[in-house]
């Protein structure tokens, strides 16, 4: 069974510093998805990882994906209070949009 | 382009009774996931529709059930409601399945509470 882990889950941090979010997942996966939730909204997609050593970034925030650790990082640059969500990792194991999310890692940026 | 949209936003029923919770794909999209989130957890995925036919389902008994229509607008059904069944019930429309470059777009959700 696919689980996909990632951590920390709660992460409170003050503007300008920078920190890296962790997300790993058991077993071979053909697409790794990064997305944002805002408190009572919905999902907001940020970034899809589709190969080996892809890293995208827009903004502040930067993905990268290492399908031989099975490992998935975002990274925040330099944080800023707006970037306060809940941000998910989730992997596509058959490129069939059937996604296994993680729990979830809720980022508090403080003034 | 317009997006996903679903209804109704919230919802209140009882412990046994049924409902039906709707969503319109974003436009040119033939595939709709469905999703339930728990407070404070992340979405589990529960079945998903492809041209009119269920494509896959996730860990979730058969009192959850589908529908998908010609215009690709869907429908999850949900029977003999439970209390653990209150959550955010999302979902999501996407290209066919194995496109390569796309993500899943999300609707807003219904919130469901069951007492």
């Amino acid at each position: 069974e696919l689980k996909v882990e990632q951590n920390p889950l709660f992460l409170s941090m003050q503007e300008g510093k920078n920190y890296t979010i962790y997300c790993n997942y058991s077993t071979t996966s053909d697409r790794l998805y990064w997305y944002r939730q805002d408190p009572g909204k919905s999902l907001e997609s940020l970034f899809v990882l589709l190969s080996n050593g892809a890293v995208k970034q827009e903004g502040r925030l930067m993905a990268s994906l290492d399908t031989k650790a099975r490992l998935s990082t975002l990274h925040i640059t330099a944080a800023v209070h707006d970037l306060s969500a809940t941000y998910f990792c989730a992997v596509d194991l058959d490129s069939n949009y059937q996604l296994i999310w993680g729990a979830g890692t809720k980022l508090i940026i403080k003034p | 382009e317009t997006g996903v949209t679903q209804s109704p936003t919230h919802l209140i029923k009882t412990r046994g009774q049924q409902v039906t919770l709707r969503c319109s794909s974003q436009s040119g999209h033939n595939t709709v996931s469905w999703y339930q989130q728990a407070l404070g957890q992340g979405p589990q995925f529960i079945f998903q529709y492809y041209r009119e036919e269920e494509n896959g389902r996730g860990n979730f008994p058969p009192r959850f059930s589908g529908l998908q229509f010609p215009n690709y607008s869907s429908e999850l059904n949900v029977n003999a409601l439970e209390l653990d069944d209150s959550a955010l019930y999302l979902c999501a429309s996407s290209l066919s399945p194995g496109s390569f470059t796309d993500t899943q777009y999300f609707g807003p959700g219904t919130r469901l509470t069951v007492l």
